[in-house]
């Protein structure tokens, strides 16, 4: 059975830096990509960017682009989402998703999700 | 970026209910549209991939067409597990881009 565990719900100040994390268990880490999907409150679904286990090959929304770092530890078989500097816009919650290294798979089995709450 | 346009953003049916919800995307995308469907407090969940086919487990009541530019999910007789909101998603290039999402509730 297939399952991504996120990490548990984060409370940071303004400026801080943070690190969520996915981790796999029941497939092949590296077969899949890992895609990260941000939910801020009340709205809707904003794809922020994927990446590649196998060779970490990494592809950002440009809305995301530089606002935050996407990595994997393929010896632990986990995704890991980034942040050096949170503002509080960052308030969220924040999925990650794998998908198929089929062209134009979907994001076909999700992580329970992480809530990242940042105020001063 | 490819812009993926649903309407309605909401609407309102009864259980039994036939549903149907739309979506746009900017340029042609082929068939490369999927459709979710998240509960409150919960993780998003595949209904449709590739426009029409039916993900496993997914209920028959459930379908997809769709190509190019314009997508269509329908709902046949409405059941209350299925009040929710629907996304939308192009999986044709990157950055992947949703819907805006169509609530459905309770009439």
């Amino acid at each position: 059975e297939v399952q991504l565990v996120q990490s548990g719900a984060e409370v940071k100040k303004p400026g801080e830096s943070l690190k969520i994390s996915c981790k796999d268990s029941g497939y092949s880490f590296t077969s899949y990509w890992i895609g990260w999907v941000r939910q801020m409150p009340g709205k809707g679904l904003e794809w922020m960017g994927i990446i590649n286990p196998a060779d970490s090959d990494t592809r950002y929304s440009p809305s995301f682009q530089g606002q935050v770092t996407i990595s994997v530890d393929k010896s632990t078989s986990t995704a890991y989402l980034q942040w050096s500097s949170l503002e509080a816009s960052d308030t969220a919650m924040y999925f990650c998703a794998r998908r198929s290294m089929v062209t134009a798979a979907p994001l076909d089995d999700w992580g329970q999700g992480t809530l990242v709450t940042v105020s001063s | 970026d490819i812009q993926m346009t649903q309407s309605p953003s909401s609407l309102s049916a009864s259980v039994g209910d036939r549903v149907t919800v739309t979506c746009r995307a900017s340029q042609s995308i082929a068939s490369y549209l999927n459709w979710y469907q998240q509960k409150p407090g919960k993780a998003p969940k595949l209904l449709i991939y590739a426009a029409s086919n039916l993900q496993s487990g997914v209920p028959s009541r459930f379908s997809g067409t769709g190509s190019g530019t314009d997508f269509t999910l329908s709902i046949t007789s409405l059941q209350p597990e299925d009040f929710a909101t629907y996304y939308c998603q192009q999986t044709y290039s990157t950055p992947l881009t949703f819907g805006g999402g169509t609530k459905v509730e309770i009439k």
